[in-house]
């Protein structure tokens, strides 16, 4: 069916280290995904998506990286900050534009 | 361009009662969608629309109403609310798959 999972609700990074999230999906047919970021009292913002043609997309500090063999995919934050405080939400936008699917997501916080 | 817009930013109904939530864009974006958004949860879609004139049940449609007869707004309708429905409702538009999201609406039904 549709849905899309994380692997843990909570991610202690120290600042300046990486931070890597992981989430699984179990639609085979699923064919683009995105990560998004929700601040603590906002509405999700847009980070990064990829395609299931692809196996890894960058963004600034960020990477996403697909494995469809495990229904895998992860985001990568580089030289985490603490304004990367935030839940991060895997979603599967396999259906339309409009339906999209999100995971429950995983809160990122940073130790300084 | 102001975005996505939502109001009001907070309500309080009683069991019963109903309402109509409001979201207006202004980037003539063709798709739009509500979810809502539960303590320590994910987002879950409840109506999406693909373009005026067109709308399809989310996940949890259940007690909610849409209409899109412009591309601009795309209201939700709680016909008689019940306290499950407490929670934060979050619109969003796209023209392809980023889509952007206003600040939300906090629901309580009491």
């Amino acid at each position: 069916g549709e849905s899309v999972g994380l692997h843990l609700p909570t991610l202690s990074v120290q600042e300046g280290d990486n931070s890597i999230i992981n989430c699984a999906y179990s639609n085979s047919a699923s064919d683009y995904f995105i990560w998004y970021k929700q601040e603590s009292g906002k509405g999700p913002q847009f980070i990064i998506d990829i395609r299931s043609n692809m196996d890894k997309r960058q963004g600034q500090r960020v990477t996403v990286l697909l494995n469809k063999t495990v229904k895998h995919l992860s985001l990568q934050i580089a030289a985490t900050q603490p304004g990367d405080s935030a839940v991060y939400f895997c979603a599967d936008g396999y259906s339309s534009a409009s339906k999209i699917i999100f995971g429950s997501g995983t809160r990122l916080s940073i130790r300084p | 361009n102001a975005g996505v817009t939502q109001t009001p930013k907070f309500q309080v109904l009683k069991t019963g009662q109903s309402m109509t939530l409001q979201c207006a864009q202004d980037m003539n974006h063709e798709y739009m969608s509500w979810y809502r958004q539960d303590p320590g949860m994910g987002l879950r879609l409840i109506h999406y629309s693909v373009g005026a004139g067109i709308t399809d049940q989310g996940e949890v449609p259940n007690g909610y109403n849409v209409s899109r007869s412009t591309t601009e707004d795309f209201p939700l309708r709680l016909l008689s609310a019940a306290p499950s429905q407490t929670s934060v409702y979050f619109c969003a538009s796209s023209w392809g798959h980023e889509q952007y999201f206003g600040p939300g609406t906090r629901l309580t039904v009491t």
